[in-house]
């Protein structure tokens, strides 16, 4: 089982949907969680940090499920800018130290 | 605030050769994470630097290796080039000089594109 997974999609939507990503992570002491957005041919940029009592901003919404693993985004009314490769990331500790842990994205296209 | 800058933009080698990419992370950050996203396989960790000193590696082979100076600026070195190390390579900065490191995100540079011929 891969470490992070997400569906990578695509996700063609209008301007103006709801759109929900989902990712699952596989090591159960992971204590961190984010996510980043990466543009086509740029470098990946924070979105969010992912609280264990959910959060927002503006219109996007993380929640953290810690008993399933489940991490989602949900983006309410797209932007045709939101268009982008959505990056689930969670930490991974292990005795050497730790380091972040990205999953492969998901892909979403909105259009007019 | 100078955000990380990795140098150069691209890179052009051919099989067998060496090739050094530099980054410099923003200021205030020690820690210094590379990473390689090729075509279609997402960000895959390579290397991480904090202090000085090598933390922790991905499961990449020797000859991909790296250092970190006094002023916390790194180099990744790629010994004996082959072809499916053509990928943009990433390099990311963190604080973690406060106990809540774990929850610090990490901030990247432009990356490294490196084609190999």
């Amino acid at each position: 089982r891969k470490e992070v997974e997400q569906d990578p999609g695509p996700f063609n939507v209008p301007e103006g949907a709801t759109v929900a990503f989902n990712c699952t992570y596989s090591n159960s002491a992971s204590q961190s969680f984010f996510w980043y957005r990466q543009d086509c041919r740029k470098e990946p940029k924070l979105l969010m940090s992912v609280y264990s009592s959910g959060n927002e901003d503006g219109r996007f919404t993380a929640q953290l499920n810690r008993a399933s693993q489940y991490i989602s985004l949900l983006i309410r009314d797209s932007k045709l800018s939101d268009s982008a490769t959505y990056l689930c990331v969670v930490n991974k500790r292990n005795q050497a130290g730790t380091a972040l842990i990205f999953g492969k994205g998901t892909t979403l296209s909105v259009s007019s | 605030e100078a955000g990380v800058t990795q140098s150069p933009t691209h890179l052009i080698k051919t099989r067998g050769q060496q090739a050094t990419l530099r980054c410099s992370p923003i200021s205030g950050h020690t820690s210094v994470y590379w990473y390689q996203q090729a075509l279609g396989l997402g960000l895959q960790f390579l290397l991480w630097y904090d202090e000085g000193e090598e933390r922790n590696r991905g499961n990449f082979p020797p000859r991909f290796s790296g250092r970190q100076f006094p002023n916390y600026s790194s180099e990744l070195n790629v010994n004996a080039l082959e072809l499916e190390d053509s990928a943009l390579y990433l390099c990311a900065s963190r604080r973690l000089r406060d106990r809540s490191f774990s929850n610090q995100p990490q901030h990247f540079g432009d990356g490294t594109r490196l084609s190999i011929l």
